[in-house]
């Protein structure tokens, strides 16, 4: 089925000990992004891309790193985790940055423990 | 700068009770306005969409909102609660042509049989 796959759907890491959450999408949409879900937070930015080779911060961007190399895949790479860092992970795409009429498609996401 | 909020982040009501979920936004240009639903343990789902086409927007499982210019507000409505509908829901505002969709912090429904 067409749609955002993210993997692993759960996952536990040690302080300090670092990761890749892995984003692949078969929509050919050109945007892409990652955002971290605390309870009473919302949904916040951490990195997002506008297509391959290209990406930026978001709100929240300390202690995370991405790259677009292709247009499918899009990953998040925890550097040195931190119990801070335990929360959902969702990845979305949608076809354009801003103003896309379509909104976004989500990933089901990763629920990440850090102890 | 464009912003969101959903007043209440928590609403409970009874089965077959109308669903009222309040949300109101700032924005410097004329918005696409979404609300997504999550179901526990699950991603975000696309519930209804604002484009600028009709200001009477209907979605998914009954649910509808009204974009009204005039008070900035975009809420959310079901005429009768189902215990299915008991889940979290996010209203989100589009900005202008380069920047992220913004979320409100969301509020969760509670459906009492």
């Amino acid at each position: 089925n067409a749609g955002v796959t993210q993997t692993p759907k759960f996952q536990v890491l040690k302080t300090g000990q670092s990761m890749t959450l892995q984003c692949a999408q078969d929509m050919n949409h050109e945007y892409m992004s990652w955002y971290r879900q605390d309870p009473g937070m919302g949904l916040r930015l951490i990195h997002y891309s506008v297509g391959a080779g290209i990406t930026d911060q978001g709100e929240v961007p300390n202690g995370y790193n991405v790259s677009r190399s292709t247009t499918e895949d899009f990953p998040l790479r925890l550097l040195s985790a931190a119990p801070s860092q335990t929360s959902v992970y969702f990845c979305a795409s949608s076809y354009q940055l801003g103003r896309d009429p379509y909104g976004y498609t989500f990933g089901s996401g990763t629920r990440l423990t850090v102890v | 700068a464009q912003s969101v909020t959903q007043l209440g982040s928590h609403v409970s009501v009874s089965e077959g009770a109308l669903v009222l979920l309040r949300c109101n936004y700032s924005s410097s240009v004329p918005p696409y306005l979404f609300w997504y639903v999550q179901y526990p343990n699950q991603g975000l789902q696309l519930l209804l969409k604002y484009t600028s086409a009709a200001t009477l927007v209907k979605g998914i499982n009954g649910f509808e909102a009204e974009f009204k210019k005039s008070e900035t507000s975009f809420h959310l409505t079901k005429p009768s609660a189902h215990m299915s509908d008991a889940a979290e829901y996010f209203c989100a505002v589009s900005p202008g042509s380069q920047g992220n969709l913004i979320f409100g912090k969301g509020t969760k429904l509670s459906v009492k049989p």
